[in-house]
C-alpha cells in the first residue's frame, strides 16, 4: 500500500521556469491538502481540496495553483518560479468525518529555485 | 491566523533523561494533534487529543491538552535515540474545519 506518493522527489529550477509537482494517494481519500516546509516555520497550508473539482486557498497561496484532476490526484503547479518558493512542499491525505481525522504525508518534494 | 508556538525549538538531551516539549496559542482550538517528522520523510501522526485537559499516554510518551484547549505538551520519560525526531503539534481551530495550523515544530536529538 502506497499512501501519498510524490513526484518528483528533488528538483532544481530557475527564476521564472514554471513546473507541476504531483501527487497521488490510494487511499480513497476525499481531502488532500499542499503544504510547504521552511525552517523554523512549521507546516504552512498552500491550498486544500475537500472534494473532486473543488479547491480553496490556504495560508500562503500567493504563486502556485492547484488542480483536483480526480479523487486521486492533487497537482501543484508554479507558473514563474522565485527564489522564495525554495522549500519543501508536502502533499497530504484524510479522509472526512466527524471531528479532526489523521493526515497521511507524502516523502516530499526538495524544490530549489536558483 | 492562530498561530502555535511551540518550545523548545530544539533540544538535545542524552538517552535515558526525561523532557517535555510545548506547544502554545493564545487561541481556542477544537482539537490539537501531534506528528513527529523524520529526515526525509513526511510527518506521521502520534496522537489527537479533543477534550480539555484530556491526557493520553502512547507507551513512553505522555501527551495532555490544556484545560482552556490553548496549549499542549509532551512529554518523554526515558528517553531513546529512536525517539529523535521533528515534532509538531497541530491545531483544528474550529470543529470540521480540516484546515489544520501546524506549529513551528521541536527537534528533537537523543544521543546514545
Amino acid at each position: 500500500n502506497a499512501g501519498v506518493t510524490q513526484t518528483p522527489k528533488f528538483q532544481v529550477l530557475k527564476t521564472g521556469q514554471s513546473m507541476t509537482l504531483q501527487c497521488a494517494q490510494d487511499m480513497n481519500h476525499n481531502s488532500m491538502y499542499w503544504y510547504r516546509q521552511d525552517p523554523g516555520m512549521g507546516l504552512r497550508l498552500i491550498y486544500y481540496s475537500a472534494s473532486e473539482g473543488t479547491t480553496d486557498k490556504g495560508e500562503v497561496p500567493n504563486g502556485y495553483n492547484v488542480s483536483r484532476l480526480n479523487k486521486r490526484e492533487f497537482s501543484l503547479r508554479l507558473e514563474s518560479a522565485a527564489p522564495s518558493q525554495t522549500s519543501v512542499y508536502f502533499c497530504a491525505s484524510s479522509e472526512m468525518g466527524q471531528g479532526i481525522q489523521p493526515q497521511h504525508f507524502g516523502d516530499g518534494t526538495r524544490l530549489s529555485i536558483l | 491566523t492562530q498561530l502555535l508556538e511551540q518550545s523548545p525549538q530544539f533540544l538535545s538531551i542524552q538517552e535515558g533523561e526525561n523532557l517535555t516539549v510545548y506547544c502554545n496559542s493564545s487561541s481556542v482550538f477544537s482539537s490539537l494533534q501531534w506528528y513527529r517528522q523524520e529526515p526525509g520523510e513526511g510527518p506521521v501522526l502520534l496522537v489527537t487529543v479533543v477534550t480539555g485537559g484530556e491526557v493520553k499516554k502512547l507507551k513512553r510518551l505522555t501527551f495532555q491538552f490544556g484545560d482552556a484547549r490553548k496549549d499542549s505538551s509532551l512529554h518523554i520519560t526515558a528517553a531513546q535515540p529512536g525517539d529523535t525526531g521533528l515534532y509538531l503539534c497541530a491545531g483544528e481551530p474550529n470543529f470540521g474545519n480540516e484546515k489544520l495550523t501546524f506549529g513551528t515544530g521541536t527537534r528533537l536529538t537523543i544521543i546514545p
